[in-house]
């Protein structure tokens, strides 16, 4: 099946700083990578996604990348401020209707 | 749009007894809907994909006699926690995935959390 490893586990980033989560995935079938932000005791909230036919894509202050050769990928946030604290999960599947596998979690602290 | 909602938002049961959470997709149809487990500060483990009207399907470890899983209709599916005991305690989330034109999306629920006395 497959396995989703995520980096760092924790950061601390001054506000206005950029702060960069790096996962790998090991299946090459994966072909859809969302990724996550959950503030403490509440849902995950999708931030944005990518699809294994596009190599980067930005929202705002978000972006990501995909290299599917190395198999992994990355989220860039960039002008960090206080309420992008929370914990982010990268997340790997197949597509369709298939199962999707998160990573461990980074808890990014952003420091006024 | 792409509302899912669980109920009970919390639950406190005895040791031994049982407990349903529901999961409702309110204003889309969920063919498939994922049940997760998150123990503090840790990642969401999934526990088994329910697709309507069929078995679901548990990951490896889950035991489907203790937690079952029903899918009745495409807004609705529950978890219950059979004879629960304390290291079932945890944060339970469900999630719910649609398709949109060509592309498919996940919503989750808000979450239950069991304590377990």
């Amino acid at each position: 099946g497959e396995n989703v490893e995520q980096h760092p586990s924790t950061l601390s980033v001054q506000e206005g700083d950029s702060a960069v989560i790096k996962c790998t995935y090991s299946d090459s079938a994966s072909n859809y990578f969302p990724w996550y932000k959950q503030e403490l005791g509440k849902r995950p909230q999708l931030i944005i996604d990518i699809r294994s036919n596009v190599g980067e894509k930005k929202d705002q202050r978000i972006a990501v990348t995909l290299n599917k050769t190395a198999k992994h990928f990355s989220l860039h946030i960039t002008e960090t401020q206080p309420e992008d604290s929370a914990v982010y999960f990268c997340a790997a599947s197949p597509g369709g209707y298939q199962k999707v596998t998160f990573g461990t979690g980074t808890k990014l602290q952003v420091i006024p | 749009g792409a509302v899912v909602s669980q109920h009970p938002s919390w639950v406190i049961c005895k040791s031994g007894t049982s407990v349903k959470i529901e999961c409702r997709s309110l204003d889309f149809q969920a063919t498939t809907m994922f049940w997760y487990r998150q123990f503090p500060k840790q990642s969401l483990m999934l526990m088994a994909t329910s697709n309507e009207g069929s078995k679901a399907t548990y990951e490896q470890g889950v035991e489907k006699d203790k937690f079952l899983i029903n899918h009745a209709s495409l807004t609705l599916s529950t978890l219950t926690v059979t004879s629960a005991h304390p290291e079932d305690s945890s944060f339970y989330i469900c999630s719910a995935r649609t398709q949109r034109g060509y592309s498919y999306e996940q919503y989750f629920g808000p979450g239950t959390r069991l304590t377990v006395t």
